[in-house]
């Protein structure tokens, strides 16, 4: 069956220092990846990009990899700020509107 | 430019009871959605629209009904509430009908069904 994980456990850093979050996928062929904030009580808000034939997409302090053989992207926040701190979820799709789907995030915390 | 705004922010139904919760864009998007959000299960996907006139199921449709009379609004309709629904709802739009544009979304309505 199809699906999307992310480390379901927060990620505490220290501040500064880059975060890297991952986002693994099994039985998907994504045209598109993207990587959206999402603070509480919040809806998500668009951070990024990637399309199949890109390897990497970079954003001011955000940079997102897409490894399609791997089946994995990975999402990097250098420099980190405490007002980083978040949850932030991967979604992919297959080409289709209602093929999208989202992963269930992973908790930021950047620690000052 | 008010984006995607989403009525009412909190509510709480009865077993049995209907509503409507309301969706509106100003960005004149032809695509709108419907997600809930529970935890540990990710956004999932209720209904969808591709344009006024047009809507479709999405992963877990049974229990709402959504209609799409003009491009602006899009409103999900709880026929008969049950325990299930409760969750966070989220109204999405988008200019395109693939992922290779973002997505907007609303600020959430977090329905409780007691």
């Amino acid at each position: 069956s199809q699906k999307i994980e992310q480390n379901s456990e927060a990620l505490n850093i220290q501040e500064g220092k880059t975060a890297t979050l991952t986002c693994n996928y099994t039985n998907y062929s994504p045209a598109y990846l993207q990587w959206y904030r999402q603070d509480p009580g919040r809806g998500p808000v668009f951070l990024l990009l990637i399309r199949e034939n890109e390897k990497e997409k970079r954003k001011e302090r955000l940079k997102v990899t897409f490894d399609t053989t791997l089946k994995q992207s990975l999402f990097h926040i250098t420099a980190s700020q405490p007002a980083d701190s978040a949850t932030y979820l991967c979604a992919l799709d297959s080409g289709g509107y209602q093929k999208v789907t989202f992963g269930t995030g992973t908790k930021l915390q950047v620690i000052p | 430019n008010a984006g995607v705004t989403q009525t009412p922010k909190f509510q709480v139904l009865k077993t049995g009871q209907s509503m409507t919760l309301q969706c509106a864009q100003d960005m004149n998007h032809e695509y709108m959605s419907w997600y809930r959000q529970d935890p540990g299960m990710g956004l999932r996907l209720i209904h969808y629209s591709v344009g006024a006139g047009i809507t479709d199921q999405g992963e877990v449709p049974n229990g709402y009904n959504v209609s799409r009379s003009t491009t602006e609004d899009f409103p999900l309709r709880l026929l008969s509430a049950a325990p299930s629904q409760t969750s966070v709802y989220f109204c999405a739009s988008s200019y395109s009908r693939s992922m290779n544009t973002e997505a907007f979304f609303g600020q959430g309505t977090r329905l409780t069904v007691v």
